[in-house]
């Protein structure tokens, strides 16, 4: 199975931050990457397919970038409403794998 | 408005079996490839399995493979899960969700359940 590492798996920020959460792969999965935001309680929110591609409603502040193994997402001023866990997940190949996650904290 | 809504959750014993479901609406079910993803209390995300349109395809991960059975009927728009020889370490809250094939190549799971808690324990 492929296995995803993203760093760093927790951090604290400020709101209007840019910040930055790598995700990397331990085989190259071309660019066969999504992004997932979850909050306490609720379900995980697509955020980013296709390694950079936004989701239809995701505001434009986030963006994806990468390929191979190693990717990024990036949160160019982050909001209030940002501060939640981050999932990466590959599907070049099954089992689909996802992250161990990132938690963005209010500093 | 996409509306997936899980049932079936609940207290089992090790060794014990459940069936979980998933109602869907406002998408044509039959069209896509639906979705388990799992986690844990405190947990990350673990993507469980997923079926084709058609169910002609199933896959699962390791973990599940032979105690795990996802299947689907598009007459009824639900999907389900059955699970059999429960582990403790299969307690967790399941989600289903909408698998998306976009450009034939690229996966997302765009729609979610809220989630059914399982919970395996004597």
């Amino acid at each position: 199975a492929i296995r995803m590492t993203q760093s760093p798996s927790s951090f604290s920020a400020s709101t209007g931050d840019r910040v930055t959460i790598t995700c990397r792969a331990s085989q190259g999965i071309t660019s066969f990457l999504g992004w997932y935001q979850q909050k306490p309680g609720k379900a995980p929110k697509l955020l980013i397919y296709g390694t950079s591609t936004l989701q239809s409603g995701v505001p434009s502040r986030f963006s994806g970038s990468g390929s191979g193994t190693d990717f990024t997402l990036t949160i160019s001023s982050l909001q209030s409403e940002d501060f939640a866990t981050y999932y990466c997940q590959q599907y070049y190949s099954y089992p689909l794998t996802f992250g161990g996650g990132t938690k963005v904290e209010i500093k | 408005e996409v509306q997936l809504v899980e049932s079936g959750g609940g207290l089992v014993q090790p060794g014990g079996s459940l069936r979980l479901s998933c109602a869907a609406s406002g998408f044509t079910f039959s069209s896509y490839w639906m979705t388990w993803v799992r986690q844990a209390p405190g947990k990350g995300l673990e993507w469980v399995a997923d079926i084709k349109q058609d169910g002609s395809e199933t896959y699962y991960v390791d973990s599940v493979k032979g105690r795990f059975t996802i299947s689907r009927d598009d007459a009824k728009n639900s999907l389900y899960l059955q699970m059999d020889s429960l582990r403790a370490e299969d307690s967790a809250v399941y989600y289903c969700a909408r698998e998306d094939l976009v450009w034939g190549s690229y996966r997302k799971f765009d729609y979610w359940g809220q989630g059914a808690l399982v919970t395996v324990s004597s």
